[in-house]
């Protein structure tokens, strides 16, 4: 078990720039979640993927972003046109199926929009 | 819409004392499980305890358990023995069971210093 990976660990990029993040999920794990953090606040959900199916969107996730999953194992997020709001922690997470199952989170990807 | 309330921002606790920290939320849902994670500053987010809706019996890990009060709605976590290490954000995270639901929905957190 190597645990959940993300890369990168930061990202600084400019207004109007298009970012993309990979999450690297525990390997038999057939769930993969996107959450993002803000300062002081608890993370918040994004979407989410059973396998290679994206099963659930947030109405935090707006046009500009889209994640894929696209073999069921690694997963990307990318953010078109950056905004100086989404500058965030973006965290990762996976877990087995079942509502029971606990996330396994990884380090995070902080995007900050200049 | 379920929602996860945690009244106290920040918690102070002295080193080998216990605390408790406290997490209110509010739904309508029979079947569900309640979460309490850790994030240490500048790390990962980790799994400290969970609970079971259906279950009575409250949940211990160690120097870790919770008093889970269904009709009130109510998931406080206690630490005993505090230790250093403790310090950290301690998010209290709700999840529907059954459905198609995986969101995991999260309160704002109690930041826990623990004194020497």
């Amino acid at each position: 078990d190597t645990g959940v990976s993300q890369d990168p660990r930061h990202k600084i990029t400019k207004r109007g720039q298009n970012v993309t993040f990979r999450c690297d999920p525990i390997s038999e794990h057939n769930r993969l979640y996107w959450y993002r953090q803000t300062l002081g606040q608890g993370p918040e959900f994004l979407t989410y993927f059973q396998n290679e199916a994206q099963l659930e969107k947030s109405r935090l996730l707006s046009d500009r972003f889209s994640a894929e999953r696209p073999k069921g194992s690694f997963s990307t997020l990318e953010i078109q046109r950056t905004e100086q709001g989404d500058s965030a922690m973006y965290l990762c997470a996976s877990s087995l199926s079942g509502d029971g199952s606990p996330l396994h989170f990884g380090n995070g990807t902080r995007l900050t929009v200049t | 819409a379920q929602t996860v309330t945690q009244s106290q921002p920040e918690m102070s606790v002295q080193e080998a004392e216990t605390v408790t920290l406290s997490c209110t939320y509010d739904t309508s849902e029979s079947d569900y499980y309640l979460f309490w994670y850790k994030q240490p500053p500048s790390r990962q987010m980790i799994l400290v305890i969970r609970q079971e809706a259906y279950k009575q019996q409250n949940a211990t890990e160690n120097r870790f358990s919770v008093n889970f009060q269904k009709a009130a709605k109510s998931f406080s976590l206690k630490i005993s023995d505090s230790q250093l290490g403790d310090a950290a954000m301690y998010f209290c995270a709700y999840r529907s069971a059954g459905g198609s639901q995986g969101n995991l929905i999260f309160g704002k957190g109690t930041k826990l210093s623990v004194k020497p």
